[in-house]
């Protein structure tokens, strides 16, 4: 059983059109978060949900909308997409929001391609 | 603002070997770090997790040390095997206990 899973696993679009990632989680963990990993292989958090409620928000363009409708899922709208958002999209979660004890467990990615 | 780096040539060694990757960050000695492991198309993986009031970590080959003086984590593989080919991440948190900055990760080739 995958314990996080994304859809779609490749997302290929256009410049200005609105897309969606979905996560879910099937571990029981409170904490959910998105990281982009861009062309130098470095990830970046956006945002962090614990119990459904936001709790990091990078500086992020405000056309990323990230969802929670329950503690299991976290979905990340994007509007309007830039040709800059192309990269690779990981979801992953922790069992608490404190990481000294609680690692992040990840999705495979959501790779995006913006033409 | 904390910094990671992570030597960006990949790694070469020889199977049986044993492979030594280096973390080192910038500013304030953190209060624990992590060490994942991520194979291409797929998300990161969890390894081990060392505190500053550590100076050592082992889960079967593998072993990590938090220098607070050099600002630096070490990340050894003893008895390589091609299967440990892949690209090893360090992390460690910056801002808050919830927030995981990452370096961008040294890649291991291990041959046979």
């Amino acid at each position: 059983d995958t314990a996080v899973s994304q859809t779609p696993k490749y997302l290929v679009t256009q410049m200005g059109n609105d897309k969606s990632i979905k996560c879910e989680q099937n571990l029981g963990h409170d904490t959910m978060y998105w990281y982009k990993q861009d062309s130098k292989k470095f990830l970046k958090i956006m945002f962090s949900y614990n119990n459904k409620e936001l709790i990091i928000n990078e500086t992020v363009p405000n056309r990323f909308s990230p969802k929670s409708p329950d503690k299991a899922h976290l979905n990340l709208h994007i509007n309007s997409l830039e040709l800059g958002d192309s990269a690779v999209y990981f979801c992953a979660s922790s069992q608490e929001w404190q990481l000294d004890n609680s690692p992040l467990h990840f999705g495979n990615g959501t790779r995006l391609t913006v033409t | 603002s904390q910094k990671i780096e992570q030597n960006s040539e990949a790694l070469n060694i020889q199977e049986g070997k044993t492979a030594t990757l280096t973390c080192n960050y910038t500013n304030y000695s953190p209060a624990y770090l992590q060490w994942y492991r991520q194979d291409p198309g797929r998300g990161p993986v969890f390894l081990l997790l060392i505190r500053e009031n550590e100076k050592e970590k082992r889960k079967e080959r593998l072993k990590v040390t938090f220098d607070t003086t050099l600002k630096q984590s070490l990340f050894h593989i003893t008895a390589s095997q091609p299967a440990d080919s892949a690209t090893y991440l360090c992390a460690l948190p910056s801002g808050g206990y919830n927030k995981l900055i990452f370096g961008a990760g040294t890649r291991l080739a291990v041959h046979p």
